[in-house]
């Protein structure tokens, strides 16, 4: 089965620009997760969604992030006014349904690497 | 602030022995942990989850918590070079909520 997709797996911007990342998660799991990871550092969470809402946004840097999951399951994390220090790899993961065994076991995509210039 | 901690390393290890990676966290509540194998420029993937103290055995790798110490660790028998990795250890506070990861422990598996 398909695991995690995201796009684009690379994307070089300008300082100030407007970016959005990707995400697919697998086919059945209702949780997603974005993190972020720089160079040396485990994953930093950014959001998560249960469904179509945020559960939990407490780790947005600031009110230049915003993602989205319209209809439960792609969701897109847009990045307004891009700053060098944006630059990171973003991971996002899925979860399976809340009630099994191991639903909060989170699967990663591949990563978005997004370079800032 | 809920935190979790791990030797960043390198850790090196002679390949066929025995590698031991170590884990502290601080949130007494968290209930689920997470191993977590990091390759050079590739993504997280899960390997080892633990949810009750002891340990929990799958191929070569043995996750072991103790939730009274705070402690998690992940021991590889046999170590390959193919074991040559970041490991990121994560804890999950909420059973719905976000992971917390360490640092990362990188460690090399002598030929």
């Amino acid at each position: 089965g398909a695991g995690v997709s995201q796009t684009p797996s690379n994307k070089v911007t300008e300082k100030g620009k407007y970016v959005e990342l990707r995400c697919d998660p697998i086919s059945g799991h209702t949780a997603l997760y974005w993190y972020r990871q720089s160079l040396g550092q485990g994953p930093e969470f950014l959001i998560y969604f249960q469904g179509t809402g945020a559960a939990d946004d407490s780790g947005l840097p600031n009110d230049r992030f915003f993602a989205v999951r319209p209809e439960g399951s792609v969701s897109t994390l847009k990045i307004q006014r891009t700053e060098r220090g944006d630059s990171a790899v973003y991971l996002c993961a899925s979860s399976p349904v809340p009630g099994t065994v191991t639903y909060n076991e989170q699967f990663f995509g591949p990563g978005t690497r997004l370079t800032v210039l | 602030q809920k935190e979790v901690e791990q030797n960043s390393g390198p850790l090196s290890v002679p390949e066929g022995a025995i590698a031991s990676l170590n884990c502290t966290y601080s949130d007494r509540g968290s209930q689920s942990f997470f191993w977590y194998r990091q390759y050079s420029g590739k993504s997280p993937e899960l390997i080892m989850s633990i949810y009750s103290n002891g340990d929990k055995e799958d191929g070569r790798f043995t996750a072991q918590l103790n939730k009274a110490s705070q402690y998690v660790s992940l021991l590889i028998r046999d170590s390959q070079p193919s074991d040559s990795a970041t490991y990121l250890c994560a804890v999950n506070p909420n059973r719905d909520d976000k992971i917390i990861f360490g640092k990362g422990t990188r460690l090399h598996i002598l030929p």
